[in-house]
């Protein structure tokens, strides 16, 4: 049973960029499940999406969108980049109702 | 919405007992869990709750009371290993996917 995947694990972009942050889910989970996590802080929700629509969100702006392919992977967009958006990213994939929810190892995003 | 709170940093001595409590306010609850993170890792899950009482797993245990508003996750036998981050983490009745975090108690272990 394969675990959640990030890629790439680190990346660095300039202010105003756009970047793209991808996620396989474990085997056999449906949902996935964003989160932004700010150095010393616990990880905040950004979205959720489940066979392919988005269906909750956080209190993030416009310009953090997602996808989520048949496969149930998932990218996370961000444009118009920002130096607050310098975050550890992780993807959660969980099984909908089911209580477990796996993390990857997260996205580190630096915006300079 | 909801608010969690817990304490930010705890130190303790190899061999010792950890209690870290974790305080919520929510307008809907279902379920709390807790997560272990080790720095630059991905949290992994410790616990679940859902009802009132003692859920034991190994040298963890986590306990809830529902009308407190209140959490706890024990660690006994402390090993130098347990040192990270510990996360608690409420769901929210309208969202499946959606667990709203605190900003987790640093946990150090010493010899």
């Amino acid at each position: 049973e394969t675990g959640v995947t990030q890629s790439p694990t680190h990346l660095i972009k300039t202010r105003g960029q756009q970047v793209t942050l991808r996620c396989s889910s474990q085997s056999g989970h449906n949902t996935v499940s964003w989160y932004q996590q700010a150095l010393g802080q616990g990880p905040q929700f950004i979205f959720q999406y489940y066979r392919e629509e988005e269906n909750g969100r956080g209190n993030f702006p416009p310009r953090f969108s997602g996808l989520q392919f048949p496969n149930y992977s998932s990218e996370l967009n961000v444009n118009a980049l920002e130096l607050d958006d310098s975050a550890l990213y992780l993807c959660a994939s969980s099984l909908r109702d089911r209580i477990g929810y796996t993390f990857g190892s997260g996205t580190r995003l630096t915006v300079v | 919405g909801q608010n969690i709170d817990q304490p930010t940093e705890m130190t303790a001595t190899e061999g010792a007992i950890v209690q870290i409590n974790c305080t919520y306010q929510t307008s809907g609850f279902n379920g709390l869990f807790w997560y272990q993170q080790h720095a630059g890792e991905a949290p992994t899950f410790l616990s679940y709750n859902v009802l009132d009482g003692l859920e034991e797993k190994g040298r963890f245990s986590s306990f809830l009371s529902r009308s407190k508003g209140y959490s706890y996750l024990l660690l006994k036998e402390l090993q130098m290993k347990d040192s990270a981050s510990y996360l608690c983490a409420v769901r929210d009745v309208d969202s499946w996917g959606k667990l709203q975090f605190g900003a987790g108690t640093q946990v150090v272990v010493t010899p």
